[in-house]
């Protein structure tokens, strides 16, 4: 089963533009990760936030959560086209336990139009 | 270098036929993971492992066997019973404890 659904479904913006995207999620978390996958290659991981937190920073990224609303959002600041690729979210109920896994949703692609 | 390898990086079969994927990592984690991603979706858990010697099914496991002797390796083996093998296959590894997981480059099967 998927739990998160990221929306849009598609994203096309210019060179320097922000990009936001959103994450829903059904269930209860204890941490919410987002991951960037290029064409045709593995996913890596951005950053993870966990459910007491409401925001966090990397670089660029700005990742928000809203565990009232079950919602999380990804912001990409000054957006480059290398930025170009698949974004998605991935939940996990509990931290790193024997039973760990994590659940993705299906992903936003990004365009950044040079 | 480390990190995961998976191997091939593209496979065809023939339909009615066995296929292993294979997954190494040499990152020393514990736990490694199965996923596959069909076109425009995310990715869907088919069997994970937090030890050596154990595995647990995920959410799509029918018609997918795998084994974990070493810690290292994690092959896939996709049988025929498996109605839609098509479909790109990403595995990951994860320190015990750890959250975040890392992932190979995938393997992308095609079976005609």
């Amino acid at each position: 089963s998927q739990q998160g659904e990221e929306d849009p479904q598609a994203l096309s913006i210019q060179e320097g533009e922000n990009a936001t995207m959103n994450c829903s999620y059904k269930t209860s978390i204890n941490n919410l990760q987002w991951y960037r996958q290029n064409s045709g290659r593995g996913l890596v991981h951005l950053i993870l936030i966990r459910s007491n937190e409401r925001e966090k920073h990397s670089g660029r990224l700005r990742v928000t959560l809203d565990t009232s609303k079950k919602s999380s959002s990804l912001l990409i600041t000054a957006s480059r086209a290398a930025d170009t690729a698949s974004y998605f979210c991935a939940t996990a109920s509990d931290s790193g336990g024997s039973n760990y896994k994590l659940t993705f949703g299906k992903g936003t692609l990004l365009t950044v139009n040079p | 270098d480390g990190g995961i390898t998976q191997s091939p990086k593209y496979l065809f079969r023939k339909e009615g036929q066995n296929v292993t994927l294979s997954c190494e990592q040499n990152l020393n984690h514990d736990a490694m993971y199965w996923y596959r991603q069909d076109p425009g979706q995310g990715l869907r858990l088919i069997y994970y492992s937090q030890i050596v010697n154990d595995f647990q099914k995920g959410d799509i496991a029918e018609g997918y066997s795998v084994s974990r002797e070493k810690k290292e390796s994690f092959p896939l083996t996709v049988t025929s019973a498996q109605k839609n093998p098509t479909a790109f296959y990403l595995c990951a590894s994860r320190q015990g404890g750890a959250d975040t997981q890392y992932f190979g480059p995938g393997t992308r099967l095609t079976v005609l």
